[in-house]
Formats: structure tokens, sequence, C-alpha cells
């Protein structure tokens, strides 16, 4: 168990709709990493918050957005979904910044968007 | 264009084999990442590297700054190695390598 909880872990959903996916991440850990896993693509970086902030984009969609909120749990929500959109959602965190800290993963959230 | 590269992307080793997963990279980088994952999906980081050379039980992992490369070697291989090997670099964002997935045979 690495500490990093997300809900929910399945999930099916039609096309246009809207979705969020939450993380919590590990006690005391300030980051927030969210990655795509998709079987074509592989995995991709999409956003890193830390402490609340937006400290990094990768390539995160327009229909896609994130936050960390106060008790540094975040959300990614999509919407305007996309069949291609379906893929297993990671949430990672760590004490610090990447560099500088091991990552630590949730179980991921499967979406399959029908 | 690939910022990670790894090979190779298959690998089928026998129980006791030493084994070699290579890391090259083409950006700029503040530490790298080598990450397992099992089939089912779940990741475990496995080394955090920015310099030099790290040890966890039969896991190795090296990096060569100069030359933009890791290498993660696994000692006395065993079937519960057998899972995909991901490599990752971190600067200003991520970038992963597509994988290496161990077979190792009993």
């Amino acid at each position: 168990d690495s500490g990093v909880t997300q809900t929910p872990k399945h999930l099916i959903t039609a096309t246009g709709q809207r979705v969020t996916l939450r993380c919590s991440p590990r006690s005391g850990d300030l980051s927030v990493y969210w990655y795509q896993q998709s079987l074509d693509q592989g995995l991709q970086f999409l956003i890193q918050y830390y402490n609340g902030e937006e400290r990094a984009k990768g390539n995160i969609l327009e229909r896609f957005s994130a936050q960390q909120f106060p008790d540094l749990h975040s959300e990614l929500n999509l919407s305007s979904l996309e069949l291609g959109d379906s893929a297993l959602y990671f949430c990672a965190s760590s004490v610090g910044l990447a560099s500088i800290g091991e990552l630590f993963f949730g179980e991921g959230s499967r979406l399959t968007v029908l | 264009k690939n910022e990670v590269e790894q090979s190779p992307q298959n690998l089928t080793a026998q129980e006791g084999e030493f084994i070699t997963i290579n890391c090259s990279y083409s950006v700029g980088i503040s530490a790298l990442h080598w990450l397992q994952q099992h089939p089912g999906g779940g990741i475990v980081s496995l080394f955090m590297l920015s310099s030099g050379k790290k040890k966890h039980g039969r896991l190795i992992a090296t990096i060569n700054i100069q030359e933009k490369h890791s290498s993660l070697h696994i000692t006395a291989s065993h079937p519960r190695d057998s899972a995909v090997y991901i490599c990752a670099v971190t600067g200003n964002q991520f970038y992963f390598g597509t994988g290496t997935s161990l077979t190792v045979i009993p």
C-alpha cells in the first residue's frame, strides 16, 4: 500500500460527458502528479501541483483541468469526453519535487468512454 | 521524437540470469526514475537517481549524466521480477520511456 488513494477505481461513461477523478496523497506529501496511460501512447505526464499551486504542465488537453485543494487532495476533471480518453489515470505524490524525492503511485482510475 | 528511449522492448530470461535494461534520454534532467509495473497495473518506484549508483537488494541502478544514459540491473532474476520496467526523467516536466517487458522463466 503506497498510501496514495485514488477514486473511483473504475468508471464507465459516454462520449460528451464529464468526470472527476480524485487523489489523496500520502500524509505529508506536498506534490501531486497526474499521468495518463493508454495502450497506444504509454505513460504521459499531465500536470503537477505543489502545495496548492500548479508546478508543471505536460500533455494535458484543454478539455482537462486539475486543482489541488488546501487539504492537499487533488481532482482531475475531464470534460467533453472522447473515445480516445479511455485510459488508466494515475496519481502520484512525493514529499517535494520529483527531482529530490521518491514517487508513490496510486492504483489508478480506469476510465472507459463508450 | 522520443525524449526517452529504452531497450530492449521485450526481454525473456531464465531464472537466475543477470538482466540489464537500458535507458537513454535527450533532454536536460534533474532526476531519473525507474518504475516497475506488474500485470494488473500498479506502479512502484524502484529508484530515483541524480548521479552515480544505487542498490536495493538484487536491483542496481546506475546513471551517467554526461552520456545521458542509465541502466537497471537485476541480479539472480526470479519469476516474480516479471513486469514492465519504465524509465522516466524529470526536468521541466516528466518524460517516459515506452517500457521494457520482462518475463523470467522458472
